[in-house]
């Protein structure tokens, strides 16, 4: 069974970093592109950012460009979102899911992890 | 950037009720839009993708249409477990847009 579980989320000052993680099971993650999706308490889906399977190619949203950066260890089939200079507005729930291609698609998802920016 | 704009932001419907949720982009994305629902707590799950087509394990009732600018998600016969908020995405180029949201309740 294909599952992709999120860890590292929690409670954070402004200006501080935070690293999460996406384990990935039932495949290999290298072989796909994956995304983070986030989700601000009450509100709707924000993309964050996208890495292509195979060159690993990396796009961002310019909300958290310069900022964020999407990596992936092979070896332990995991996903990172290493989240630097963190505002309030970071404050959300992250998701990470599969990027189908060529039919475009986010599926599946992991279960999110919450970041809470705050003194 | 391309934008979204789902119509209606809220729905109020009855078991057993057609509904349609219409998504506008504001500029061309071909066929690459795809439909999620959002159940409070839970990830989103994914629907329809490619405009039209229904992704495996998802009910008949769900339907999606358009190209271009203009799309629509419908079910057919709303049922108990199908009331939830329902997002449409653009993944035709950088940066991947959703909608804001039509958030459909029981009347």
């Amino acid at each position: 069974e294909v599952q992709l579980l999120e860890s590292g989320g929690g409670l954070v000052q402004p200006g501080g970093s935070l690293k999460l993680s996406c384990g990935a099971s039932g495949f290999t993650l290298s072989n796909y592109a994956m995304t983070w999706v986030r989700q601000a308490p009450g509100k709707g889906l924000e993309w964050v950012s996208v890495i292509t399977g195979g060159g690993g190619r990396t796009y961002y949203a310019d909300s958290v460009k310069g900022r964020f950066t999407l990596s992936r260890d092979n070896s332990r089939n995991t996903l990172y979102l290493q989240m630097n200079s963190l505002r309030a507005e970071d404050t959300a729930v992250y998701f990470c899911a599969v990027y189908g291609s060529p039919s475009r698609l986010f599926d599946p998802w992991g279960q999110g992890t919450l970041v809470t920016v705050s003194s | 950037d391309i934008q979204l704009t789902q119509s209606p932001s809220f729905l109020s419907a009855s078991v057993g009720d057609r509904v349609t949720i219409t998504c506008r982009a504001s500029q061309g994305i071909s066929s690459y839009l795809a439909w999620y629902q959002q159940k409070p707590g839970k990830a989103p799950k994914l629907l329809i993708y490619a405009a039209s087509t229904l992704q495996s394990g998802v009910p008949s009732r769900f339907s999606g249409s358009g190209s271009g600018t203009e799309f629509t998600l419908t079910i057919s016969s709303l049922q108990p477990e199908d009331f939830a908020t329902y997002y449409c995405q653009q993944l035709n180029s950088y940066p991947i847009t959703f909608g804001q949201g039509t958030r459909l309740e029981i009347k």
